[in-house]
């Protein structure tokens, strides 16, 4: 089954201590992003990857890093996580429509953090 | 950052009724995506329109873009309580990966 996985699905941590949610598809895609949805603002993209070693910052980058080491993983970091970072965060791939380049994401189940 | 607003925010029907979701901006977009958000879940893609004008149906669900592409419908005949859910409708620019989501429609339809 095509899909996207995250972990963990829920997640409460302290501010300042360091944490990792993972992200794995298992379609071949080469294009991977990292969003937050908050309630009134919708869901903002944070960083993606446009193939490995290859990663860009999207509309809301600070207090975040990924990496892409290899095609299928796209892990977001959180390097000092504070209370402003608590959001609901989903990963994706994208398939790409050719030859007009329209990207179509696929979204993983979500993770809850809670930043207190 | 370019807005996409949908309206209404929230929309509470019976089963049976028909109804329509509306996304506009003031930005040109390449395409239009509707998806779909239970909760828990993320979202899920149901449609991509390219084309102004073009109108595309799934089942009892009819989108389309408009012919300016600034905008876009969804609308939903005899909705079933199984359509309750988060809708949000995405611009995108070809050959660009970033979409730009509008806030949500948030459908209930009630048994």
């Amino acid at each position: 089954e095509a899909q996207v996985t995250q972990n963990p699905r829920y997640l409460i941590t302290v501010t300042g201590k360091k944490l990792t949610v993972t992200c794995s598809q298992n379609m071949n895609h080469e294009y991977m992003s990292w969003y937050r949805q908050d309630p009134g603002l919708g869901l903002r993209q944070i960083y993606y990857s446009m193939n490995v070693e290859v990663t860009d910052k999207g509309d809301v980058p600070e207090g975040y890093k990924v990496s892409r080491k290899e095609k299928r993983n796209f892990p977001l970091i959180l390097e000092s996580p504070s209370p402003n970072q608590t959001s609901l965060y989903f990963c994706a791939s994208s398939f790409i429509w050719s030859p007009e380049l329209i990207y179509e994401q696929y979204f993983g189940p979500g993770t809850r953090l809670t930043v207190t | 950052t370019q807005l996409l607003e949908q309206s209404p925010q929230f929309l509470s029907i019976q089963e049976g009724e028909n109804l329509t979701v509306y996304c506009n901006s003031s930005s040109v977009f390449s395409s239009l995506q509707w998806y779909r958000q239970e909760p828990g879940e993320g979202p899920v893609l149901l449609v991509t329109v390219v084309t102004g004008g073009e109108v595309k149906k799934l089942k009892r669900l009819t989108f389309q873009f408009g012919d300016a592409r600034k905008d876009s419908s969804l609308h939903i005949t005899a909705a079933q309580p199984g359509d309750t859910g988060l809708y949000l409708c995405a611009g995108g620019h070809t050959g660009a990966n970033n979409l730009f989501f509008g806030t949500g429609t948030r459908l209930t339809v009630i048994p």
